[in-house]
């Protein structure tokens, strides 16, 4: 089992639609947890950064972990176009290694 | 603020060449990684520094060097250009450990 799953996508929705964006991991020391943003031909923007279980909010997005089920999500409200972009989500584990998934690509249709 | 710079952008190689990606950020960070991502992959680790004078080997460090002789500058050394090290590079930098501030990557074709 890797350590870190992530649904490739793509992912179209509707603009104004809810998005759920969803990673599963294997390993119970993970303990950070990040969302990246990646637009196409740019580098990750780090969007979201977590320690603990439970919801973080930031504007129109939320981040969301559950270490008991070792699964994690960032929810996009009211998505723009704007926001399609490949997510990718991170975990850093008590030894500092950090592992990337490999990503979820979203298309908001406008 | 320029934030974390990369150069060049493109670059293509021959086998067995040798070449450096430069890699500078102005934020006074000390932390500073270097990622390789490969299409429909994502971001490994392949060296990274916690302070001018101390590196450590990521993922996959094999074929790559660096040094880190200023808070600013991040160097990655190919030594001998492999067809497998066609990929996509990124440098980051944060002030904790957690890559916050990436550059917009070196695209480096070896053929």
């Amino acid at each position: 089992q890797k350590e870190v799953e992530q649904d490739p996508g793509p992912l179209s929705v509707p603009e104004g639609a809810i998005v759920s964006l969803n990673c599963t991991y294997s390993n119970s020391a993970f303990q950070y947890f990040m969302w990246y943003r990646q637009y196409s031909r740019k580098g990750p923007e780090l969007l979201m950064y977590t320690y603990s279980s439970g919801n973080k909010e930031d504007g129109r997005f939320t981040a969301q972990v559950d270490k008991s089920s070792k699964y994690i999500s960032l929810f996009i409200r009211d998505s723009q176009p704007s926001d399609s972009a490949t997510y990718l989500c991170a975990m850093r584990d008590r030894d500092d290694k950090i592992i990337f998934g490999k990503g979820t690509r979203l298309h908001i249709l406008p | 603020n320029a934030g974390v710079t990369q150069t060049p952008k493109f670059r293509i190689l021959k086998i067995g060449q040798s070449m450096t990606l430069q890699c500078t950020q102005d934020m006074n960070h000390n932390y500073m990684y270097w990622y390789r991502q490969d299409p429909g992959m994502g971001l490994k680790l392949i060296y990274y520094s916690v302070g001018a004078g101390i590196t450590d080997k990521g993922e996959v460090p094999n074929g790559y060097n660096v040094s880190r002789s200023t808070t600013e500058d991040f160097p990655l050394r190919l030594e001998l250009a492999a067809p497998s090290q066609t990929s996509v590079y990124f440098c980051a930098s944060g002030t904790a450990n957690q890559p916050q501030h990436f550059g917009d990557g070196t695209r480096l074709s070896i053929l």
